[in-house]
């Protein structure tokens, strides 16, 4: 069965660090989400992504965010300067059409020190 | 409140009994998703309703939308041990895009 896969699945980085975590979607599917999930806490949305571009973002997604699809299988997100609080499971989503059912990857664990 | 609240936050239930876990939610919405998680993994996609759609089944899942009250209950049926996990409500606004905004998710627990 088709999966999302992230990697790495656990990175650890010091504050202010650049970090860049990766995704490979699945293969016909077009619109390609980040979520991040803070220990104990809900899932939040981040951005999506369809055509190549950002179709929309969330208020945390601000400047130290960023996200690319380098290729055509690779989907990625960077944070620039990292914080403690950015410290957080961010998962990968991808699914066919906007409002259709979304899969998700396992999950990167991001622990900034 | 926030959009996406489920309850109970906890709920620990014996093999074999059905399980209930309700969400609620603040605007109108395209459609209603169920996610399961087991702990420190990834959302797994149970099931969708739309908007229009009132009850839906799935194998032992059956989901329940009342949209004049903003509301949806999952009910799992004669569970087991490995329906453990967290069950997440997440809703598609009906003007709010792509994002799925996610509830608090309600932590199940099957006790063999």
């Amino acid at each position: 069965e088709p999966e999302v896969t992230q990697t790495p699945s656990h990175q650890v980085t010091q504050m202010g660090q650049e970090v860049i975590l990766r995704c490979v979607p699945i293969s016909n599917h077009l619109y390609f989400y980040w979520y991040r999930q803070i220990l104990g806490q809900k899932v939040e949305f981040l951005v999506s992504f369809y055509n190549n571009e950002i179709s929309e973002k969330s208020e945390i997604f601000d400047d130290q965010f960023s996200v690319e699809r380098p290729d055509g299988s690779n989907f990625t997100l960077k944070i620039r300067s990292t914080k403690l609080e950015d410290s957080a499971m961010y998962f990968c989503a991808s699914s066919e059409e906007v409002t259709l059912e979304a899969f998700f990857g396992q999950g990167t664990r991001l622990t900034v020190v | 409140s926030q959009q996406g609240e489920e309850d109970p936050q906890a709920l620990s239930i014996q093999e074999g009994e059905n399980a209930t876990m309700n969400c609620s939610y603040k605007t109108s919405i395209n459609n209603l998703q169920w996610y399961r998680q087991n702990s420190g993994r990834g959302l797994v996609h149970l099931i969708l309703i739309r908007s229009n759609e009132r009850e839906k089944h799935s194998g032992r899942l059956r989901v329940t939308l009342d949209t004049s009250k903003k509301s949806s209950s999952l009910l799992i049926t004669a569970s087991r041990a490995a329906d453990t996990a967290s069950y997440f409500c997440a809703t598609v606004g009906e003007t709010s895009g792509s994002r799925l905004t996610f509830g608090e998710g309600t932590q199940l627990t099957v006790n063999p």
